[in-house]
C-alpha cells in the first residue's frame, strides 16, 4: 500500500492562506499524488493532482518537493466552506486509492 | 447530469439480514468504484468495475459482499448475513479515465443493529 503521513488536524483563520503538509517518502517513480477533501455528511471532492511539477487550480495549489517525499496543498485565502478533512493520496498504476486518516482543517472566522 | 447518486441514503438492518445498495454513476463514466468508510477514517477500496467487468477487489471485501455492475452502468453492493462491523458510510466513485478524479456519491450510511 502506496502510504502518506498528514497531520491530524490544524487551525487557519479565514481569509488567510493555509499549507497542508504531506510526506509520503516511499514515493515511486510512478506514483501520482492526489488531494480530496471531505465535508462533512458529503463524498470526498477532488482538489487537485500533480506528478512532478507544481500544479495550480482554481481551487487550490500543489507544491511538490524536488524529491518527490513531500508536498504541500496550498488554498490561497481559506473560507468557511474550507473546513473540512484533506486527504493526500499516492495513485500507482493500480486503481487503488489509499486515503490514510486526512487533516482535519478548522478554519476560524 | 446531476453527479453520482446513491440509494438509499440511510439503512438500518438486524444482523443477520442482506442488504443491497444501489450506485449511478455519471453517465458517460466507465469506471466505477466502491469504498468503505468507518468514523474517524479515510475511505477504504473495495473494488472496481472497468464498464461491466469487475477488475479488482480488495481483500476486505469478504465472501459475504458481492458487487455487480450488469450493463456497464448502474452497480450494486450486496452484503448477505449483515454482521454489526459492516456498519459503516458505503461510497461509491466514478470517473472517466484511468488517471483522471474519481467523483463521489454522497454515500449510504448502514447501521447493522
Amino acid at each position: 500500500d502506496a502510504k502518506t503521513t498528514q497531520p491530524n488536524s490544524m487551525e487557519s483563520n479565514e481569509e488567510e492562506p493555509v499549507h497542508l503538509p504531506c510526506n509520503h517518502s516511499t514515493i515511486s517513480g510512478t506514483d501520482y499524488i492526489h488531494w480530496y477533501r471531505q465535508l462533512p455528511s458529503q463524498g470526498p471532492e477532488y482538489v487537485i493532482h500533480g506528478l512532478t511539477s507544481n500544479v495550480n487550480n482554481r481551487m487550490a495549489s500543489l507544491a511538490i518537493a524536488e524529491d518527490r517525499k513531500s508536498s504541500t496543498l496550498i488554498l490561497h485565502r481559506a473560507t468557511l466552506r474550507d473546513a473540512a478533512v484533506y486527504y493526500c493520496i499516492l495513485r500507482d498504476t493500480g486503481n487503488q486509492f489509499y486515503f490514510g486518516t486526512g487533516t482535519s482543517l478548522t478554519v476560524i472566522p | 447530469d446531476t453527479g453520482v447518486s446513491q440509494n438509499p441514503r440511510h439503512k438500518i438492518t438486524k444482523r443477520g439480514q442482506n442488504v443491497t445498495f444501489r450506485c449511478d454513476p455519471i453517465s458517460e463514466h466507465n469506471r466505477l468504484y466502491w469504498y468503505r468508510q468507518t468514523l474517524g477514517q479515510g475511505p477504504e477500496f473495495l473494488t472496481y468495475f472497468q464498464n461491466e467487468a469487475q477488475l479488482e477487489k480488495s481483500r476486505l471485501l469478504s465472501d459475504r459482499f458481492s458487487a455487480e455492475r450488469p450493463k456497464g452502468s448502474f452497480s450494486t453492493l450486496e452484503i448477505q448475513r449483515t454482521e454489526q462491523g459492516d456498519s459503516a458510510m458505503y461510497l461509491c466513485a466514478s470517473s472517466l479515465n484511468f488517471h483522471l478524479e474519481q467523483y463521489f456519491g454522497p454515500g449510504t450510511r448502514l447501521t447493522v443493529t
